[in-house]
């Protein structure tokens, strides 16, 4: 079945440092969306891309889907403590009756003061 | 407010001992999810619905049974819980199969000794 790898699985930075989270799909992905969850909470939408290529921001954060849309990341600049949580990606696999939804394992970001 | 809610929030039972946990959402949603969070494995679609009526396995359906006879509930049942279903679930929903933003619960924390 479909996988959806995601790199790393822990992330320390600085206050102020970039981090980046990759997400890899075994398969085409019609479209992939991102979620973050802070400790304790419940995954929260971040974002859905669909085109091939497609660059989205939102304010520090930047997303981008690869041209063979089996790869996406998560690029977020100068990074906050309220940045802290759990960044997951998730796609659904291409192809007829794919309401499948597959998440990655996520990436967990501690940001240190 | 829109919103997804489940119940209960919090379960401790017994092996072999029946239980369901409810899930509901305001928003006149289509497309409605299970998902299990373990430690280090991420989220798991269990099951998921397309509409009501209409259900499908995810990822990780044994164990489990989900029904959609409304389109606003859509229970997960566990009909002889073990150990290894302790975890942490929730719910989702979106508006349509074709539309991926998932809105989350707040989780339910089960814990089967």
């Amino acid at each position: 079945g479909q996988q959806v790898m995601q790199i790393p699985q822990y992330q320390h930075v600085q206050e102020g440092e970039d981090f980046t989270t990759y997400c890899n799909s075994s398969t085409t992905l019609s479209n992939i969306q991102w979620y973050k969850q802070r400790p304790g909470g419940h995954p929260v939408f971040l974002i859905q891309l669909v085109k091939s290529g497609e660059v989205k921001k939102q304010k520090r954060l930047t997303f981008q889907f690869g041209e063979a849309k089996k790869n996406s990341s998560l690029h977020i600049t100068a990074t906050q403590t309220t940045d802290v949580g759990t960044y997951f990606c998730a796609g659904p696999a291409s192809g007829a009756g794919s309401y499948q939804l597959t998440f990655g394992k996520g990436t967990k970001l501690s940001v240190i003061p | 407010e829109a919103q997804v809610t489940q119940n209960p929030r919090y379960l401790i039972t017994v092996t072999g001992k029946k239980l369901t946990v409810t899930c509901s959402q305001n928003m006149n949603h289509e497309y409605m999810s299970w998902y299990r969070q373990d430690p280090g494995l991420g989220l798991r679609q269990i099951y998921y619905s397309m509409n009501v009526e209409v259900t499908d396995k995810g990822d990780v359906p044994e164990g489990y049974k989900v029904s959609r006879k409304e389109k606003r509930n859509f229970p997960l049942i566990l009909e002889s819980p073990s150990p290894n279903q302790t975890s942490l679930y929730f719910c989702a929903s979106s508006l349509s199969v074709s539309s991926y933003e998932q809105y989350f619960g707040p989780g339910t924390r089960l814990t089967v000794t």
